[in-house]
């Protein structure tokens, strides 16, 4: 069972360059997300998904677009890359966000470095 | 945006001690509150969720209690083992409507052998 997988695992970019992080769940969830995780600062949520065709801004989505066109995948896109978005980079997902108790299943993470 | 602290920051506990740490979130419109442990160089992994005001849970050593009234979490960790040495992350969903999840910024612990 794969759970959450995400690629890359690291990347480097330019300022200005594009590129999307690749996020694929196999446990039929519902419910996807993207945070970003800088120090000193909790898990921020970027943006997130109840369902294929459904996504909506969390808290810090300038800058990145999704989309959901399978309940499987959910990529991430950085459209010009900014110095700003050095971060590490986290997907997760759960059944049913909707439900009281569904915990939240993250993928490895992607470091992402813009210089 | 929602407030979600959690103290200490950071904590060194000897081996075999006992050991605890809070989470604080908003009393009103509680919906839920996630425990999750991120250790180095791999994913957060839920602990717990707790739902209930005075919900306790408990994983082996590792318990936590929920006062929504007053908006505060306790995780405890019983006889400190070096595998516990982690983050810990708080969560807090409020009951507006949506399913955003407001992480707090963690609780590092180091278990010194």
């Amino acid at each position: 069972n794969a759970g959450v997988t995400q690629t890359p695992k690291f990347q480097v970019l330019k300022t200005g360059q594009s590129m999307t992080l690749q996020c694929a769940q196999d446990m039929n969830h519902e419910y996807m997300s993207w945070y970003r995780q800088d120090p000193g600062m909790g898990l921020r949520l970027i943006h997130y998904s109840v369902g294929a065709g459904i996504t909506d801004q969390g808290e810090v989505p300038n800058g990145y677009n999704v989309s959901r066109s399978t309940t499987e995948d959910f990529p991430l896109r950085l459209l010009s890359a900014a110095p700003s978005q050095t971060s590490v980079y986290f997907c997760a997902s759960s059944y049913d966000q909707g439900a009281t108790n569904e915990k939240l299943f993250f993928g490895s993470g992607t470091q992402l470095s813009v210089l | 945006i929602l407030n979600v602290e959690q103290s200490p920051q950071s904590l060194h506990v000897q081996e075999g001690d006992s050991t605890n740490f809070t989470c604080s979130f908003p009393s009103s419109n509680f919906y839920a509150l996630h425990w999750y442990r991120w250790e180095t160089a791999k994913s957060p992994e839920a602990l717990f969720v707790m739902t209930l005001n005075g919900d306790e849970k408990k994983k082996g050593r590792i318990s936590a209690t929920l006062n929504t009234k007053e908006g505060y979490s306790y995780l405890y960790i019983k006889g400190s083992q070096p595998e516990d040495s982690a983050t810990y992350l708080c969560a807090f969903r409020s009951n507006f409507g949506n399913e955003k999840l407001t992480f707090g910024t963690g609780t590092r612990l180091t278990i010194i052998p």
